[in-house]
C-alpha cells in the first residue's frame, strides 16, 4: 500500500526503554524522519537520518533503519514521564511530498 | 522569536459557509505546507508550495484552495465546508536547505463544521 504505518499505542514504565516501529512504503524516500507531539501543541522534529545509513544515535535516541524491510525504529534509552506523547514517523518522497504515520502514543508509568 | 502562527486557533461554522484559516511565517522559509490531524490517520498533507506563486497537490486536497502570494503567508480556504473537514489543521514551513524538509509546525486550527 501507499502508507506509513505505526502502532497506535505503547506503555512503558519510566527507566525503561522504548522501541517505536514504522514501516515506510517508498525505496526511493531520501529522508526518514521522527516528529514528537505533546498534548495540544504542534510537531517537532525529533531525529532524521538518511536513507544510506543504518543507524544513528544522538544522546537518548537511537535510530534503526532497515532499507531492505522498509521498516525504521527509535529507540528511546531511559524513558521518562516527559517523554510521553504521540511519535510520528515520516518518509520524505521528494519534492515537498512527505507522507506521515498515523502516531503511536507512548505513555510512561512512574 | 522565530515561529509559525495559525489563525484562528479554533473556528465552529456551518456547512456551506467559506472560510479561510491564515499561516505565517517569520523564518523566510521557501517551503510552506498544510496538513489534517485525524484520530487513527495521523497528518495527511493537503497542500504544499515550494515558493512563491507555486503549489501543489497533497494527498487529500479536494475541497481546498490555498494561495501563496508572498513568502511569509500561506492561507487554507475552504469554499465550502462540510462536515467531514471537521480536523485539526496544521500549517507548517521549511527552509530547502539540502533536501531535509526540517518543518516547523504552527500551534493548529481545530475547525469544526456542523
Amino acid at each position: 500500500g501507499e502508507d506509513v504505518e505505526q502502532s497506535l499505542f505503547l506503555s512503558v514504565r519510566e527507566g525503561d526503554s522504548s522501541v517505536i516501529n514504522c514501516t515506510y512504503t517508498d525505496s526511493s524516500s531520501t529522508y526518514l524522519y521522527w516528529y514528537k507531539q505533546e498534548p495540544g501543541a504542534g510537531l517537532q522534529l525529533l531525529t532524521y537520518i538518511f536513507s544510506n545509513m543504518d543507524m544513528k544515535q544522538d544522546q537518548r535516541l537511537t535510530v534503526l533503519l532497515n532499507k531492505k524491510d522498509k521498516h525504521l525504529s527509535l529507540r528511546i534509552a531511559d524513558t521518562q514521564t516527559g517523554d510521553s506523547a504521540i511519535y510520528f514517523c515520516a518518509e520524505n518522497r521528494g519534492g515537498g511530498k512527505l507522507i506521515f504515520g498515523q502516531g503511536t502514543e507512548l505513555s510512561v508509568k512512574p | 522569536e522565530a515561529q509559525v502562527t495559525q489563525n484562528p486557533r479554533y473556528l465552529i461554522t456551518v456547512t456551506g459557509k467559506k472560510l479561510t484559516v491564515t499561516c505565517s511565517q517569520n523564518m523566510n522559509h521557501e517551503y510552506m505546507s498544510w496538513y489534517r490531524q485525524d484520530p487513527g490517520l495521523g497528518l495527511r498533507q493537503i497542500y504544499y508550495s515550494m515558493n512563491v506563486e507555486v503549489t501543489d497537490k497533497g494527498d487529500v486536497p479536494e475541497g481546498y484552495k490555498v494561495s501563496r502570494k508572498e513568502k511569509r503567508n500561506f492561507p487554507l480556504i475552504l469554499e465550502s465546508p462540510s462536515p467531514n473537514q471537521t480536523s485539526l489543521y496544521f500549517c507548517a514551513s521549511s527552509s530547502q536547505t539540502g533536501t531535509i524538509y526540517e518543518q516547523y509546525f504552527g500551534p493548529g486550527t481545530r475547525l469544526t463544521v456542523t
